[in-house]
């Protein structure tokens, strides 16, 4: 049972629009990662946090940007949505514990289409 | 640069017939290894994972993968595949040392007919 929650599962809105996607987690878990995910194709590291004032551009230059206000929640904001942001976007979360080997966990994740 | 190769795009399988789905990655230095499973329009779920030791590392649903440092590969197994195993299946590498920064594969679809 998912303990990342990722609101809503399927966005279709306009261009230009403003848009946030929401991600939550119960756990506690410090690090918290957005990854981008088009069909047939690896999943990308957009952002990541460390934690709380904690935010990073990952390896895909992405338009969107994120905050961490509170260590459960990591929201994703695109100012003026376009086609091309039109892909899956996957959330996730892990814990210390296990330093760098500590798995991810996934929420459901968000499938955005930009018409 | 790390990067890690899933072989297969797709893998057609019958019921109760064994798979292997592969992987091989690229690094120098220590990795952690991670299968995941996506079944349709969900996240991923970890099956399995490989920090140390042993390097047959069995996970859920009763599949089970290998680390063979010497071919940079932690390929999956099943003896026996069932209609449920229908999914997509990644494999992933977090470089030691590293902030849990997970290289993906492109992923390999494993179909499974009656």
């Amino acid at each position: 049972e998912a303990d990342i929650y990722q609101t809503p599962r399927y966005l279709v809105i306009g261009t230009g629009k403003k848009i946030t996607l929401e991600c939550s987690q119960t756990m506690g878990h410090d690090k918290m990662y957005w990854y981008q995910q088009d069909p047939g194709m690896e999943l990308h590291l957009i952002h990541y946090s460390y934690g709380v004032n904690s935010t990073e551009k990952g390896d895909l230059s992405s338009e969107s940007t994120v905050s961490r206000i509170r260590t459960e929640h990591f929201p994703l904001t695109l100012e003026s949505a376009r086609p091309s942001h039109t892909s899956q976007y996957l959330c996730a979360s892990s814990a210390p514990g296990q330093g760098s080997g500590s798995p991810l966990h996934f929420g459901n994740g968000t499938r955005l289409t930009v018409t | 640069a790390q990067s890690v190769t899933q072989l297969d795009s797709q893998v057609p399988v019958f019921e109760e017939a064994p798979v292997e789905l592969r992987c091989n990655y690229s690094s120098s230095v220590s990795v952690y290894l991670f299968w995941y499973v996506q079944y349709p329009n969900q996240g991923l779920q970890l099956l399995l994972k490989y920090l140390s030791g042993s390097t047959l590392v069995k996970g859920i649903n009763g599949f089970e993968a290998e680390f063979n440092k010497s071919q940079t590969s932690f390929h999956l197994r099943k003896p026996s595949v069932h209609i449920s195993d229908t999914a997509e299946y990644f494999c992933a590498v977090i470089i030691s040392g590293g902030y849990n920064k997970l290289i993906f594969g492109a992923g390999t679809r494993l179909a499974v007919h009656p």
